[in-house]
């Protein structure tokens, strides 16, 4: 079983929709989740993070935290054309130098 | 330009050649990753440096090596390239510790025919 697991999709919705996505873990150190967005040949750009617990919200992205049931989650409001990417989620622990990442979810948006 | 930059950007070779992926930083970040990306797998960790001279291997190292003598620099060697290295290469970078945000190069490309 990966440490980390997320559907790769693809997930296509029309501008305008709410768009959930969503990774598990298994490792009960992680302390740090992000959210990584991947254009096409292009290199990951942190988008989103978050520390233990809880929501952060920032524009149109909340993300989403629930330790106890080992599942991270990203909400896009209103997506548009221009959020057509890869999405890949990310993990990290204490005193730990490693980032272990999720597979990624490809999102189209259709305008 | 400052940032973190990769070459080649695309590369071809044959099986069982060496092959060299250059990675240079202008932040004077202390640590440095190699990453691989491939289909249904995402980003798994090849080797990590976190300062000059000290490195150590990631999940998926067998096959590569990589050196340290400069904190801007992190070449990536496949020593003897086999078709199962074909895959596309990041290089990140971080300022320090567990925490803080990975910077990534735009990738390098490799084919291995």
């Amino acid at each position: 079983q990966k440490e980390v697991e997320q559907d790769p999709g693809p997930l296509s919705v029309p501008e305008g929709a709410i768009v959930s996505l969503n990774c598990t873990y298994s490792n009960s150190a992680f302390q740090y989740f992000m959210w990584y967005r991947q254009y096409s040949r292009k290199g990951p750009e942190l988008l989103m993070y978050t520390y233990s617990s809880g929501n952060k919200e920032d524009g149109r992205f909340t993300a989403q935290v629930d330790k106890s049931s080992k599942y991270i989650s990203l909400f896009i409001r209103d997506s548009q054309p221009s959020d057509s990417a890869t999405y890949l989620c990310a993990m990290s622990g204490a005193g730990g130098f490693k980032t272990i990442f999720g597979a990624g979810t490809r999102l189209f948006v259709k305008a | 330009d400052a940032g973190i930059t990769q070459s080649p950007r695309y590369k071809i070779t044959e099986t069982g050649r060496q092959v060299t992926l250059m990675c240079h930083q202008t932040w004077s970040h202390s640590y440095m990753f190699w990453y691989r990306q491939d289909l249904g797998h995402g980003l798994r960790l090849i080797y990590y440096s976190a300062a000059a001279d000290i490195t150590d291997k990631g999940e998926v190292s067998d096959g590569y090596v990589v050196s340290r003598s400069k904190t801007e620099n992190f070449p990536l060697t496949l020593e003897s390239a086999t078709r199962s290295q074909t895959s596309v290469y990041f290089c990140a970078s971080r300022l320090g510790g567990s925490t803080g945000e990975l910077f990534f190069g735009e990738g390098s490309r490799l084919t291995v025919l």
